[in-house]
């Protein structure tokens, strides 16, 4: 079946450090994929997605690309700040008409320090 | 614009005991999903509603299962209660299907089983 791998955390850095959030799927098909943000007693929110292979999601500075050849989709920003920290989720829907909801991966926690 | 609510937000049972939780979605959203997030589990996909109908659910045992009313509110009920149920259950609510990937979370419902 689907799956969602994220790289464990908590993952600690500090303000205006490069970030990277790795994420690898396994789906049959052709899935979209998406990162989600959780902050501190809110509810997920859609941080950005992408449709297809070589597609890149962006939104508040950061971004990911699709890409099929290693089935990744890695979360980036350049610079980070207090205020992403944060749980952010990888997440994937099977195309092909499959009537799932999202495949989830189980969340990294980042904590940005100032 | 009220974002998805749900309640109760804490709620602590024993087991054997039955519990149902409450979701209400965005106003004009027809689907709403329930997600179990369990501690070093991540998401887990539970069940999808749509104009009333069960559409699919996720690989949970029967004494899961709920409703949509024709508010398209929803709730989630659960038998039997069982120590490993103990999860935050978030519900998301989207305009249409999953097709699209963007969903809007509540900010859950923390369910403690003694």
């Amino acid at each position: 079946g689907d799956s969602v791998t994220q790289m464990e955390g908590p993952v600690t850095l500090s303000e205006e450090a490069f970030l990277t959030i790795n994420c690898t799927y396994t789906a049959t098909g052709y899935p979209s994929l998406f990162w989600y943000v959780q902050y501190p007693g809110e509810g997920l929110q859609l941080l950005l997605k992408a449709t297809k292979a070589d597609d890149k999601g962006s939104n508040k500075g950061f971004e990911a690309t699709y890409r099929k050849e290693t089935t990744s989709f890695h979360l980036e920003k350049g610079s980070v700040q207090v205020s992403d920290s944060a749980v952010y989720f990888c997440a994937l829907r099977e195309s092909g008409g499959g009537a799932d909801g999202l495949t989830f991966g189980k969340g990294t926690h980042l904590i940005i320090q100032p | 614009e009220a974002g998805v609510t749900q309640s109760p937000t804490h709620l602590i049972k024993t087991r054997g005991q039955q519990v149902t939780l409450r979701c209400s979605p965005i106003s004009g959203h027809t689907s709403v999903y329930w997600y179990q997030q369990a501690l070093g589990l991540g998401l887990q996909f539970l069940l999808w509603y749509d104009e009333g109908e069960e559409r699919n659910r996720g690989n949970f045992p029967p004494r899961f299962s709920g409703r949509q009313f024709p508010n398209y509110s929803s709730e989630l009920n659960v038998n039997a209660l069982e120590l490993e149920d103990s999860a935050l259950y978030l519900c998301a609510s989207s305009l249409g299907g999953p097709a699209t990937g963007k969903l809007f979370f509540g900010s859950g419902t923390q369910l403690s089983v003694l």
